[in-house]
């Protein structure tokens, strides 16, 4: 069984950092492209990270480009966020997504069960 | 990048009747790359369809996507209690958006 679990979600103040973690199993973890979405309470979903199978190329949208990084560890099966400089408008549920292969094109096949992070003073 | 419009915002239905969910892109899909998930309350999304009509392990088949190029549609012959949710459709080929969302509720 696939299982996605992130962990990190915090109260942060602005200009702060914080680091996701999202441990994987139930499937081969250096296999598979791996992205973060998020959602702002009441919005949709923003598709904002994502990381091919190796690790090699990496996406990050403008929204978060300088600030946010992505990484992973296939070794340990987990897929990391390190953000940065946070703002309010980070203010969201992340959650952690598997790639239906590895390397795009692909679709999100399963998802964590997120994680919130609040940025306010 | 694609400019996603999902219609209509909201469906209100009844169980039992057919909701037609719309997925509009702005440019063309590549390759019929297009993907549905289904999100209930305080829940993470699911993934419904992939490739415009092919369903994910576990879907039950009253759910069916079609579609081709910049019009898309998601299905539900008959709406069952748990299906009332909002649906989301992805453009997963050449875009990394997401619609806004059409919320399904109950009439």
């Amino acid at each position: 069984e696939v299982q996605l679990l992130e962990s990190g979600g915090d109260l942060v103040q602005p200009g702060g950092s914080l680091r996701l973690s999202c441990a994987a199993s139930g499937f081969t973890f250096s296999s598979y492209a791996m992205g973060w979405v998020r959602q702002a309470p009441g919005m949709g979903l923003e598709w904002f990270s994502a990381i091919t199978d190796s690790g090699d190329d990496t996406y990050h949208a403008e929204s978060v480009k300088g600030r946010f990084t992505i990484s992973r560890d296939n070794s340990k099966s987990t897929l990391y966020l390190q953000m940065n400089s946070l703002r309010a408008e980070d203010t969201a549920v992340y959650y952690c997504t598997k790639g239906s292969v590895a390397r795009r094109p692909y679709y999100f096949d399963y998802w964590g069960q997120g994680t919130l992070v609040t940025v306010s003073s | 990048e694609i400019v996603l419009t999902q219609s209509p915002g909201t469906l209100s239905l009844s169980p039992g009747e057919r909701a037609t969910l719309s997925c509009r892109a702005s440019q063309s899909v590549s390759s019929s790359y297009l993907a549905w998930y289904q999100q209930k309350p305080g829940q993470a999304p699911r993934l419904l369809i992939y490739a415009a009509s092919s369903r994910a392990t576990g879907i039950p088949d009253r759910f069916s996507g079609s579609g081709s190029g910049t019009d898309f549609t998601l299905t539900i012959s008959r709406l069952e209690p748990e299906d009332f949710a909002v649906y989301y459709c992805q453009p997963y080929g050449n875009s990394r958006t997401f619609g806004q969302g059409t919320k399904v509720e109950i009439k």
